[in-house]
C-alpha cells in the first residue's frame, strides 16, 4: 500500500525565514494530496488541497510544490511568523478508495 | 455549520475496561473515520465506515470494535482497553460523493489507560 514520508521531523526557524516541509510517496496513482496543520492541542484544519493536474499552489504566505515524477510534494512557508508555529501533515488520497495516508507530521516552531 | 463533535474530550480508564468514543457528525458525509495519533507516527487510520451500518478495518484495527448505527453517528469500542492504547483519538468525516473533498476532524479524545 501507499507509504508516505515526511521530513523533517522537528523545525526550527526565525521569524521572516523559509521554511520547507517535503512528503514523498509511493503509489503512482495517489492524485490528490492535502496539507493540514494542527496547532498545539487542537484539531487538524485545512491549509491547501492540490490535485495531480496542479503543479503550484499558492495560498495565503505559503506555497505547496507537487513533483509528480519524484513522487514529491512541498510545503513551503515564505516567511514564517510565530503563528506559523504548530504541526503539519501532509495526506495522500488514491482516486479509487478515498483513504488519507498521512505523513508523520513535522512540528515546526517560528522564534520570535 | 457543519461539524464533527466528539465525546469525551477526555477519558481515564482501568486497564481490562471497556471504553466507548463517540463521533457525531452534521455534514451528512457518507464516510466517517476513526484516527488515533502518537507522536512520531502521524495519524493512523483504526476504522472507517462507507454508510449507516458499514464498518470496514483500517491499518491498526486491532484492539478495536466500531459501530456506526446511523448516518450521524460512529463509534469507536475498545472492549479491554490495554496501556498501548493510550493516544489521542480523532473522528473525521468525509463526503464519498467527491475524491477530492477534505475531511472535517473532530477535536479530538485524549485517553489515558492506566
Amino acid at each position: 500500500g501507499e507509504q508516505v514520508e515526511q521530513r523533517p521531523p522537528h523545525l526550527s526557524v526565525r521569524e521572516g525565514d523559509s521554511a520547507v516541509i517535503t512528503c514523498t510517496y509511493t503509489d503512482p496513482n495517489s492524485y490528490y494530496f492535502f496539507w493540514y496543520k494542527q496547532e498545539p492541542g487542537a484539531s487538524l484544519q485545512l491549509l491547501m488541497k492540490v490535485f495531480s493536474s496542479t503543479e503550484i499552489n499558492e495560498g495565503q504566505g505559503f506555497t505547496v510544490l507537487l513533483n509528480k515524477k519524484d513522487k514529491r510534494l512541498s510545503l513551503n512557508l515564505t516567511a514564517a511568523h510565530p503563528g506559523d508555529s504548530a504541526a503539519y501533515f501532509c495526506a495522500v488520497s488514491n482516486t479509487g478508495n478515498y483513504k488519507y495516508v498521512f505523513g508523520a507530521g513535522t512540528r515546526l516552531k517560528v522564534i520570535a | 455549520e457543519a461539524a464533527v463533535t466528539q465525546s469525551p474530550r477526555n477519558k481515564v480508564a482501568v486497564t481490562g475496561g471497556k471504553v466507548t468514543l463517540s463521533c457525531n457528525q452534521t455534514n451528512n458525509h457518507n464516510n466517517m473515520y476513526w484516527y488515533r495519533q502518537d507522536t512520531g507516527h502521524g495519524l493512523r487510520l483504526i476504522h472507517y465506515s462507507y454508510g449507516a451500518g458499514s464498518t470496514e478495518k483500517g491499518d491498526i484495527p486491532d484492539g478495536y470494535k466500531a459501530s456506526r448505527p446511523s448516518q450521524e453517528n460512529f463509534s469507536l469500542i475498545l472492549e479491554l482497553a490495554t496501556p498501548s492504547q493510550t493516544s489521542v483519538y480523532f473522528c473525521a468525516s468525509g463526503d464519498v460523493r467527491h475524491a477530492n473533498s477534505d475531511y472535517t476532524f473532530g477535536s479530538g479524545t485524549r485517553l489515558l489507560v492506566i
